[in-house]
């Protein structure tokens, strides 16, 4: 069946950076494009960017244009989110979510605490 | 960006009732909604797409509509299981939004 495997829980210092990878199985890797998603808690859903599997084209929210680095490695069905800077305002679940360009998201990986606290 | 606002932001139904969740976007944007539903601790999962296309799986007491920039998402009799968070999603242009969530509790 169609799943992401995501990394485990990771806790921060102020300042430092995370690496969240998301390990797809059970399709077709080269046909569609992964998404990264966050919740803070007890908030709602943010939409960070999505990145092709061959990994060369990849759109950010504005937002995260400076901090957030996407890659895909297609040798291991491997999408990774770096996000650098850490403050506390970035404790939250991300999630991988698969779509096609311009669709819905489905399915979702299970989330990746990051938790920044110094 | 577009900002899609959801209501109620709880509600408190139960079993058997008809419960309906609002989205309302700030723009047009046609039929390129989606519906999630959300438990405590876990990702969350498509219900419906296209405004009103149901999942692979998803129960059809779930249903999805569109008026213009007004979606609505309505559960026809509530069960246990329903109880939950749902988002609505606009994918119609880049950057794509949530409305900030309606949870739904069980009486």
């Amino acid at each position: 069946q169609v799943q992401m495997v995501q990394s485990g829980a990771e806790v921060k210092k102020p300042g430092a950076s995370v690496k969240v990878s998301c390990k797809a199985s059970g399709y077709i890797f080269s046909d569609y494009y992964m998404n990264w998603v966050r919740q803070a808690p007890g908030q709602g859903l943010e939409w960070m960017g999505i990145i092709n599997p061959s990994g060369d084209s990849v759109r950010y929210a504005q937002k995260f244009q400076d901090r957030v680095t996407m890659t895909s490695d297609t040798s291991t069905s491997t999408f990774t989110m770096e996000m650098r800077s850490l403050t506390s305002e970035d404790t939250a679940v991300y999630f991988c979510a698969r779509s096609l360009w311009g669709n819905w998201f489905d399915p979702w990986g299970q989330g990746t605490l990051v938790a920044v606290s110094s | 960006d577009i900002q899609m606002t959801q209501s109620p932001s709880t509600l408190s139904a139960s079993v058997g009732d008809r419960v309906t969740i609002t989205c309302r976007a700030s723009q047009s944007v046609g039929t390129w909604l989606a519906w999630y539903q959300q438990k405590p601790g876990k990702a969350p999962k498509l219900l419906i797409f296209r405004a009103s296309s149901l999942n692979s799986g998803v129960p059809s007491r779930f249903g999805g509509s569109e008026s213009g920039t007004e979606f609505t998402l309505t559960i026809s009799s509530l069960q246990p299981d329903d109880s939950a968070t749902y988002h609505c999603q606009q994918y119609h242009t880049y950057p794509p939004t949530f409305g900030g969530g309606t949870k739904v509790e069980i009486k």
